[in-house]
């Protein structure tokens, strides 16, 4: 079974720049999440989407970044325009529902480096 | 709000045991996960605990005490992949869709 696929898996912009990440989570998983990890630090959730409906974006600096999850499969984050801070690696990750035990499954991530 | 603590690092020997605690602060504590993350990859599942108890699964453990606020994972027999960062998760029943929140990792270094 294919796990959660990321890409790009690198990417270096100049600050005030756009960005774009694209997930495609587990196949059958309904709960789609962005997490951010800086050097050092735990994943902290950005967004979580329950089918294609965001239902917690609170973490979700909205003034620069956006996300969507078109048609409840792929998911989009965007971050426009970048500053030097969002360096930090974007993981995505993935799970049949959101009660319960049910586990996230991680992507690889998309690290990415403002200049 | 969560407070998730676990000691920055640990460092060990190939073939000893390991303990790396994890202490949280949580008003609708709904489970306990740990994962294991090698240097640029992805965090993996290792664990899941959500009542009282130890949790074996080969030379991995985990352990749970709701009442303290208290986990530990226990890494036997180490190997020198287990070099890695280890973290501990909460999820709390209280946050909006059982939210998962991290702790910082703790970075394992093996040595032969």
């Amino acid at each position: 079974e294919a796990g959660v696929v990321q890409s790009p898996r690198y990417k270096i912009i100049e600050k005030k720049q756009p960005v774009a990440f694209w997930c495609n989570p587990i196949s059958g998983h309904n709960t789609l999440y962005w997490y951010r990890q800086n050097l050092g630090q735990g994943p902290e959730l950005l967004i979580r989407y329950e089918n294609e409906e965001a239902v917690d974006d609170s973490q979700l600096p909205k003034d620069r970044f956006s996300a969507e999850r078109l048609k409840g499969v792929d998911s989009t984050l965007k971050i426009q325009p970048a500053e030097l801070g969002d360096s930090a690696v974007y993981l995505c990750a993935s799970s049949s529902t959101s009660g319960g035990g049910e586990t996230q499954y991680f992507g690889p991530g998309t690290r990415l480096l403002v200049l | 709000g969560q407070n998730i603590d676990q000691p920055t690092e640990m460092t060990a020997t190939e073939g000893a045991i390991v303990q790396i605690n994890c202490t949280y602060q949580t008003s609708g504590f709904n489970g306990l996960f740990w994962y294991q993350q090698h240097a640029g990859e992805a965090p993996t599942f290792l664990s899941y605990n959500v009542l009282d108890g130890l949790e074996e699964k080969g030379r991995f453990s985990s352990f749970l005490s709701r009442s303290k606020g208290y986990s530990y994972l226990l890494l036997k027999e180490l190997q020198m992949k287990d070099s890695a960062s280890y973290l501990c998760a909460v999820r709390d029943l209280k946050a909006a869709g059982n939210k998962l929140t991290f702790g910082g990792g703790t970075r394992v270094l093996v040595k032969p």
